[in-house]
């Protein structure tokens, strides 16, 4: 069974520092990651996927994200935090064909 | 460019009372809809999922049934809420060929 790991509760960086939120995953075959941030009261909002192709993924909001199979991780970066990337933060896994898995979450609070 | 709705935003309701969550989407065809529960803030629990119309899958036994009257409409319903019931549900879709998920705003209910 496929299964995804976020190993902190909560991260918190200072505003203009570089941002990682780790991620790491367990699937048998190819695995297919995203991640989602998610704002007080919202819905989620996709930021980037990986499915194939260059392990380093850009996405929305300046966001990255790096995937090593060898480490089976997947983490979420940004080199300068602004205090707007304050959120909840969800990494999720799946295969062709197989439903989605999310994290718990890390909330990230960026202080001024 | 396709939007997906959900209504009502906020809902309070008694123990007991009948629910009805209404999802829609908008701008594609033939979208795969998803509904989840997402309770205090953190991680999400899926609920339903539908490949088409009037195909429901369940995940979780209990006491929320899901129903897809037409192609982009999905609909969350119970006969008699639970106290337990409460928390902030979301809908979302994806497309047959891509594997991301795209979702609504949420409701939040509340059952007192």
């Amino acid at each position: 069974a496929q299964s995804v790991a976020q190993p902190e509760d909560q991260v918190n960086v200072a505003e203009g520092n570089p941002l990682t939120v780790k991620c790491t995953y367990s699937v048998s075959g190819n695995p297919y990651l995203f991640w989602y941030v998610q704002y007080p009261n919202r819905g989620l909002q996709f930021l980037l996927k990986y499915i194939t192709g260059d392990n380093l993924v850009k996405g929305s909001y300046g966001f990255e994200a790096e995937f090593n199979k060898s480490q089976t991780s997947f983490h979420l970066k940004k080199p300068s935090a602004l205090v707007s990337d304050s959120a909840l933060y969800f990494c999720a896994v799946t295969k062709k064909w197989d439903k989605i898995i999310f994290g718990k979450g890390t909330r990230l609070h960026i202080l001024p | 460019s396709q939007t997906i709705h959900q209504w009502p935003a906020t809902l309070v309701q008694p123990v007991g009372s009948p629910l009805s969550l209404e999802c829609t989407v908008e701008g594609t065809s033939n979208p795969n809809l998803y509904w989840y529960r997402q309770a205090a803030g953190r991680g999400l629990q899926l609920l339903f999922y539908s490949v088409g119309i009037g195909q429901i899958s369940s995940e979780v036994p209990q006491n929320l049934s899901a129903s897809r009257p037409q192609d982009r409409q999905f609909i969350l319903s119970s006969k008699k809420l639970l106290l337990s019931d409460s928390g902030f549900y979301l809908c979302a879709w994806s497309s047959g060929t891509t594997y991301e998920q795209y979702f609504g705003p949420g409701t939040r209910l509340t059952v007192t």
